[in-house]
């Protein structure tokens, strides 16, 4: 069974400068998919960055990037320049690649979460 | 703008009522999902459907039914509701049938069973 490790319950990140979230998982999938989502006070999940592991180059979506690292199951999430609305639970999940629908789950698999605080 | 939504928003209820909650989505998505999410354990899946008269248990099904009769709606039942069903309920979606995709979320449900 697939598992997802946060190991960074909270962090904290003075505004405009640049955080680095952690994020480890365990899996016998060669093939799979990772994903960041972002949830606000507002309790909405909200994706973030999507990463496909049969993908070398890292995924960036503006200011939010990954480092992805296959052979150590590792997908961190660096945000730069940090804004106020930054401020959120973000959580790290996991998906095996299905093509099957008639056997397999195409569900995501989460971490616990990271609660970062951006301070102004 | 195609969304998913949820309703209600808010739910009080009794221990023993039956209970449900809606998820409605307008992308056509075929894929959809029910999530569980509590302190200390992220979101977990309560059942998921790959399209029409679909339905799969995840992994913290017990005490929970759904049923796919459309493309867009996967409501979720609490057929007995008890104390340890207090939590807030996602609904989700992925546009396609059974493979890997982005799975959108809905605002939430906040439960509390008395």
């Amino acid at each position: 069974a697939q598992t997802v490790t946060q190991s960074q319950p909270e962090m904290s990140v003075q505004e405009a400068e640049t955080v680095t979230l952690s994020c480890t998982y365990d899996t016998s999938e060669s093939n799979y998919y990772l994903f960041w989502y972002k949830q606000p006070p507002s309790r909405q999940m909200i994706l973030v960055i999507r990463q496909e592991a049969y993908k070398q180059q890292n995924a960036t979506e503006n200011r939010f990037s990954v480092n992805f690292q296959k052979a150590a199951k590792s997908f961190s999430l660096k945000i730069s320049d940090s804004q106020l609305g930054d401020t959120a639970m973000y959580f790290c999940a996991f998906m095996k690649h299905v093509v099957n629908y008639g056997g397999s789950q195409g569900n995501l698999i989460f971490g616990k979460g990271t609660k970062l605080s951006v301070k102004p | 703008d195609a969304e998913i939504t949820q309703s209600p928003r808010h739910k009080i209820t009794e221990t023993g009522r039956q209970v449900t909650l809606a998820c409605h989505q307008t992308w056509n998505h075929n894929n959809m999902f029910w999530y569980r999410q509590d302190l200390g354990h992220g979101l977990r899946l309560i059942h998921y459907s790959y399209g029409v008269q679909d339905t799969n248990k995840g992994e913290v099904s017990d005490g929970y039914s759904v049923s796919r009769s459309n493309t867009e709606d996967l409501p979720l039942t609490l057929e007995s509701a008890a104390s340890s069903q207090t939590s807030v309920y996602f609904c989700a979606s992925s546009a396609v049938r059974g493979r890997t995709d982005t799975q959108y979320f809905g605002p939430g449900t906040r439960l509390t069973v008395l």
